[in-house]
């Protein structure tokens, strides 16, 4: 069990509407990351963070933003749902003193209707 | 740019068919490789960390290998409970950001 929690655990919005996942992580962990998992495609970096209020773009951002307020938690919102967004999304904590390694969470399905 | 290759696609073995997993990286330098074991449903679960060229370690019946441009993971004598789909993923040299594979589909017949 790595301590990470995702909320909601399954979800089906409709096109257009707003929808926020929320990881939260009881490790401490510095860095925490936003994953989407898609057929054919495999895990692919949405955003992720480096502290409080840090963070960065990953290589299929566009469609979400993030925020950090506290270490503990990450939030990943889709501003405005497509169902290009229907997928498995996952949440990742790291620390360097762990020697790098990322674990994952349980993962949020959400599907756009 | 970095990128990850896994073969095969899918694996089918008998129960106590050994076989080995293929992990191909191209990095501009390696800071660590990444063994995953993921169940339908489930998020992915750490399997091992390989740091450099020659390394191994062992977990059970898997044992994952480093060398400068692959990663095996073998695995020796499996169970059906060894079904699952093991990923592969780099951390590149400088970054904090893994490279995923698309993964190995596993299936042990008993």
């Amino acid at each position: 069990d790595a301590g990470i929690t995702q909320s909601p655990r399954h979800k089906v919005t409709e096109t257009g509407t707003p929808v926020t996942l929320r990881c939260h992580q009881t490790e401490n962990h510095r860095y925490m990351y936003w994953y989407r998992q898609d057929p054919g495609h495999g895990l692919r970096l949405i955003h992720y963070s480096y502290g409080v209020k840090d963070t960065d773009k990953g290589e299929v951002s566009d469609g979400y933003s993030v925020s950090r307020s506290k270490t503990e938690d990450f939030l990943l919102t889709l501003e405005s749902a497509t169902s290009s967004q229907t997928s498995v999304y996952f949440c990742a904590i790291s620390e360097r003193t762990s020697g790098n390694t990322i674990y994952f969470g349980e993962g949020s399905w959400l599907t756009v209707v | 740019e970095d990128q990850v290759t896994q073969s095969p696609e899918a694996l089918r073995l008998q129960e106590g068919e050994s076989s080995s997993l293929n992990c191909s990286y191209t990095v501009s330098g390696l800071r660590g490789l990444f063994w995953y074991r993921q169940d339908p449903g489930k998020g992915p679960e750490f399997l091992f960390t390989l740091y450099s060229a020659g390394e191994e370690k062992e977990k059970e019946r898997l044992k994952a290998t480093l060398t400068k441009k692959e990663s095996f993971l073998h695995i020796t004598a499996p169970k059906p409970e060894d079904s699952a789909t093991y990923l592969c993923a780099v951390l590149p040299m400088g970054a904090q950001k893994l490279v995923f594979g698309q993964g190995t589909r596993l299936t042990i017949n008993p």
